[in-house]
């Protein structure tokens, strides 16, 4: 049992180039998260998925799309990164009706 | 977005002494929750609160649901070197989470 998983662990990017951060969850939790996590801003919510098939926008959604693929894959594409997207993305599931989520290891994402 | 103030931003504690730290917001939480960061580390969930006035213990870890429902406690008693890290707190309204800036806790042993 993993938990939640994501790769890469670190990516230098250009700027105007794309990527996919790819996010796995083996708990069969319904609803996944993707947050960014910039120096004395705290977590900020990217997107969500409340459940396989749907999508809705976060706090911070400009620059950013994503896919929930199954139940399990919830994935973060950046289509043209910029410096200001410099930042740790973490992923996250979510146990049941408690709202006790749980977060992957982090990607800390370079755009130079 | 929602804020989420945090307080102390920061801590230097001496190893076995106890700590305090809050979190407070202008608006109504459900719930708070309790995170801790290692470097290069996820968020990992500490305690969940789901009612106000509510006590819940994690070990060394003791953390309340304010009374309005606008602020949270975390106490850690008895501090040792493995608590060094940041400390989130993270209130929820419908479906999202809003989380504080964290307070960095360091331990001198």
């Amino acid at each position: 049992n993993a938990g939640v998983t994501q790769t890469p662990k670190f990516q230098v990017l250009k700027t105007g180039q794309s990527m996919t951060l790819q996010c796995a969850q083996d708990m069969n939790h319904n609803s996944m998260y993707w947050y960014r996590q910039d120096p004395g801003m705290g977590l900020r919510l990217i997107y969500y998925s409340a459940s396989e098939g749907t999508t809705d926008k976060g706090e911070v959604p400009n620059g950013y799309n994503v896919s929930r693929l199954n139940k399990r894959e919830f994935s973060l594409r950046l289509e043209s990164a910029a410096p200001s997207q410099t930042s740790v993305y973490f992923c996250a599931s979510l146990k049941g009706d408690l709202y006790e989520q749980y977060f992957g290891p982090g990607t800390r994402l370079t755009v130079t | 977005g929602q804020q989420l103030n945090q307080s102390p931003q920061s801590m230097f504690i001496q190893e076995g002494e106890d700590v305090s730290m809050n979190c407070t917001s202008s608006s109504i939480f459900n719930t708070w929750l309790w995170y801790k960061q290692d470097p290069g580390e996820g968020p990992v969930l500490l305690i969940a609160l789901y009612k106000a006035g509510e006590l819940t213990s994690n070990g060394r870890l003791t953390a309340q649901f304010g009374t309005t429902r606008k602020d949270s406690f975390l106490n850690i008693s008895a501090s040792i070197p493995s608590d060094v890290g940041i400390y989130f707190c993270a209130g929820r309204r419908a479906n999202n989470l809003f989380f504080g800036t964290g307070t960095r806790l360091t331990v001198i042993p």
